[in-house]
């Protein structure tokens, strides 16, 4: 079975600063994987996803991922991180064929400090 | 176009107590999705319609947990009676259901179980 792993909680950034949120996943085959940013109060919204080609994604908002195979990684990244950013974000990896069932990660809160 | 609408957004009752959910999807969305979030956590699914056919329930607790989508649009879990481990966030999202489709998710709605 699939399984997702975020290893930080919490991540603390400066507004104008870069930011690298990790996700690892686990999956026996070519993964569908996705990036999801949770606002307080709110449902999730899709930041970007990636299921085959260039393996380097862009999304909304500013963010891109990578999805680098031999590490089982799918990183997202912001160049300059704005205080309307800090919100709950989950990694989420789903079948590359057939029903898409996607398991989600547990999240990491990021933090914008001024 | 309006997006996934989901009512009640809060709901406190007393465990043992019955409670129901109800969800919009987006016009034209065949598969909807059934989502609880635990603090902290990522959305787990519980269980997942194609039009009005339930194709996936197996994380569903069915001893307690029902739903039902009897025309293939407006959908409605209940939980008869609610426990103290009930206490979550109930997502609701919707997609048009092709593999890999990208899922909207409603505001859902968060259930306190006293």
């Amino acid at each position: 079975a699939q399984s997702v792993t975020q290893p930080d909680i919490h991540i603390t950034v400066s507004e104008g600063a870069s930011l690298e949120l990790r996700c690892n996943y686990s999956y026996g085959a070519t993964p569908y994987l996705f990036w999801y940013v949770q606002s307080p109060g709110q449902g999730l919204q899709l930041l970007l996803k990636y299921f085959s080609g260039d393996t380097l994604v862009q999304g909304i908002k500013g963010f891109e991922a990578e999805f680098k195979r031999s590490q089982s990684s799918f990183n997202l990244r912001k160049p300059s991180v704005h205080w309307s950013d800090a919100a709950e974000y989950f990694c989420a990896v789903g079948p590359s064929g057939g029903s898409y069932i996607p398991t989600f990660g547990r999240g990491t809160s990021l933090i914008v400090h001024p | 176009e309006a997006g996934v609408v989901q009512s009640p957004r809060y709901k406190i009752i007393e465990k043992k107590q019955p409670v129901a959910f109800w969800c919009n999807p987006i016009s034209g969305h065949n598969t909807l999705y059934w989502y609880r979030q635990n603090l902290g956590q990522g959305p787990e699914l519980l269980i997942r319609y194609e039009n009005e056919e339930a194709v996936d329930d197996s994380q569903l607790p069915k001893d307690r947990f029902s739903a039902e989508r009897l025309k293939g649009v407006d959908s409605t879990l209940k939980i008869q009676p609610a426990e103290l481990g009930d206490s979550a966030v109930y997502l609701c999202a919707s997609s048009l259901g092709l593999a890999g489709e990208t899922q909207y998710f409603g505001p859902g709605t968060r259930l306190l179980v006293l």
